[in-house]
């Protein structure tokens, strides 16, 4: 049951354009979002996330927007560089009555390619 | 601030052996995190310790195991290897009130 799904495996793009990174979840409990970036024989490298509570969150080059409506999240880079490519994977995390367990579900990735 | 570190980065085991894995989290952060990732399953989590207790686990059998030390340091053990045991082990720590994981490199374990 793949309760986080990134339906796009790979995303090429032209680098000074925007990437746009998708993912959608079928669990209404998620109330926490992460974006991760992965490169080979590396650990994920947090981004950015967002509140259930928000629906857009910016750092950078880096935006989130959540439509929990639609369930949901993407991920803009403006502008696109090389250096972004790598795999990016979307996170979720359940509400457990106020607490701060640690357990992500994870979408199974998004390879983006940045041409130069 | 050293980010997370795990030990060691690359494993060859043979099925039915068992193997420990280390992890250090950054400094502060008192909870950890383990995920195991394969190409079939992604990303997948085993189970979290704070404080010395276990209090998360994901649906793995029980030969996975784990335990954290009085310095937050973890360990996990994986039991009887079976070939699909095969995978990215990876480890996250975070501050408690909050939700980021920082991940480690991840130990490569190859079951043969």
């Amino acid at each position: 049951d793949q309760q986080v799904k990134q339906n796009s495996p790979s995303l090429s793009v032209q680098e000074g354009r925007i990437s746009i990174l998708n993912c959608d979840y079928t669990n209404s409990m998620f109330d926490y979002f992460l974006w991760y970036k992965k490169y080979p024989a590396e650990g994920p490298t947090f981004l950015i996330s967002i509140s259930s509570i928000k629906d857009k969150n910016e750092d950078g080059r880096f935006t989130v927007f959540l439509n929990k409506s639609a369930k949901h999240l993407s991920l803009h880079i403006v502008p696109s560089q090389p250096g972004d490519s790598a795999v990016y994977f979307c996170a979720a995390r359940i509400n457990a009555g106020g607490t701060s367990y640690g357990k992500l579900t994870f979408g199974q990735g998004t390879i983006l390619t940045v041409h130069p | 601030k050293a980010g997370v570190t795990q030990t060691p980065r690359y494993l060859i085991k043979t099925r039915g052996q068992q193997v420990t894995l280390s992890c250090s989290p950054i400094s502060g952060h008192r909870s950890v995190s383990w995920y195991q990732q394969t190409p079939g399953q992604g990303l997948q989590f085993l189970f979290e310790y704070f404080s010395e207790t276990q209090r998360n686990k994901g649906n793995f059998p029980g030969r996975f195991s784990g335990r954290q030390f009085s310095n937050s340091r973890s360990e996990m053990n994986v039991s009887t290897l079976e070939l699909g045991d095969s995978a990215l082990y990876l480890c996250a720590s975070k501050v408690d009130r909050f939700y980021e994981q920082y991940f480690g490199p991840g130990t490569r374990l190859t079951v043969t």
